[in-house]
């Protein structure tokens, strides 16, 4: 199976405090992109990674790449209660670039703020 | 609303019906996906299309699972001749198609529907 894979499987923390999930891959991709989902509802895109991009920022959003050891991690800061949600990496492995992309995701990360 | 919206949000099936799910993406993306999603699992691909062509069909979409896309705009999943192992939450996102020259684009997905088969 080509499905990354996040770490923790769940993770509970104080509100305020920094929230880091990890997600692990098998081989070569196009980009990386990590989603959330609140319970029994639809994903919501947060960040896309590029495979020649190490590092990007989205308001208290950080997401790195390590194509090197095909890693990569979402970090949370100064965590909110409205944070509570899964977040799912999902990678695209196509060599075709033109075309739809397959996005492969992984189990998630089911992340709880407590007040 | 201007999102991807999906109806029903909840479908209670008894093995061996038949079942439709609607999806209309944003208007004004090209692109449309199903995916489905099982509990405690991230979604996994079924199919994908462009404009009205569908383009591309996961080996998880069996002979009685039908996509069609008629004028490019909403897309239906029909799944006949249900089973118990088809209750998940099917997932439709939607995106417009990048640049040639960049890569990868994000999706917007719907809320999806809830398939019970019983």
């Amino acid at each position: 199976s080509q499905q990354g894979e996040e770490d923790p499987q769940a993770l509970s923390i104080q509100e305020g405090e920094n929230a880091t999930m990890n997600c692990s891959y098998k081989t070569s991709i196009n980009n990386l992109q990590w989603y959330r989902q609140n319970s029994g509802r639809g994903l919501v895109h947060l960040i896309l990674i590029r495979s020649n991009e190490r590092e990007k920022h989205s308001g208290r959003l950080r997401v790195t790449l390590d194509t090197s050891k095909k890693s990569s991690s979402l970090l949370i800061t100064a965590s909110r209660a409205a944070d509570t949600a899964s977040y799912f990496c999902a990678t695209d492995y196509r060599r075709i670039i033109q075309g739809a992309q397959k996005l492969v995701f992984g189990q998630g990360t089911r992340l709880t703020i407590n007040p | 609303d201007t999102g991807v919206s999906q109806d029903p949000r909840h479908k209670i099936t008894k093995r061996g019906q038949n079942v439709t799910f609607r999806c209309d993406p944003i208007s004004e993306h090209n692109r449309l996906y199903w995916y489905r999603q099982t509990l405690g699992q991230g979604p996994e691909f079924l199919t994908y299309f462009q404009n009205e062509a569908q383009l591309e069909k996961s080996r998880l979409l069996s002979d009685r699972f039908s996509a069609e896309r008629p004028k490019g705009s909403f897309s239906t999943l029909e799944i006949q001749r249900t089973e118990q192992g088809d209750s998940a939450m099917y997932l439709c996102a939607s995106s417009l198609s990048p640049p040639l020259d960049r890569v990868g684009e994000k999706l917007f997905f719907g809320s999806g529907t809830q398939l019970s088969v019983l």
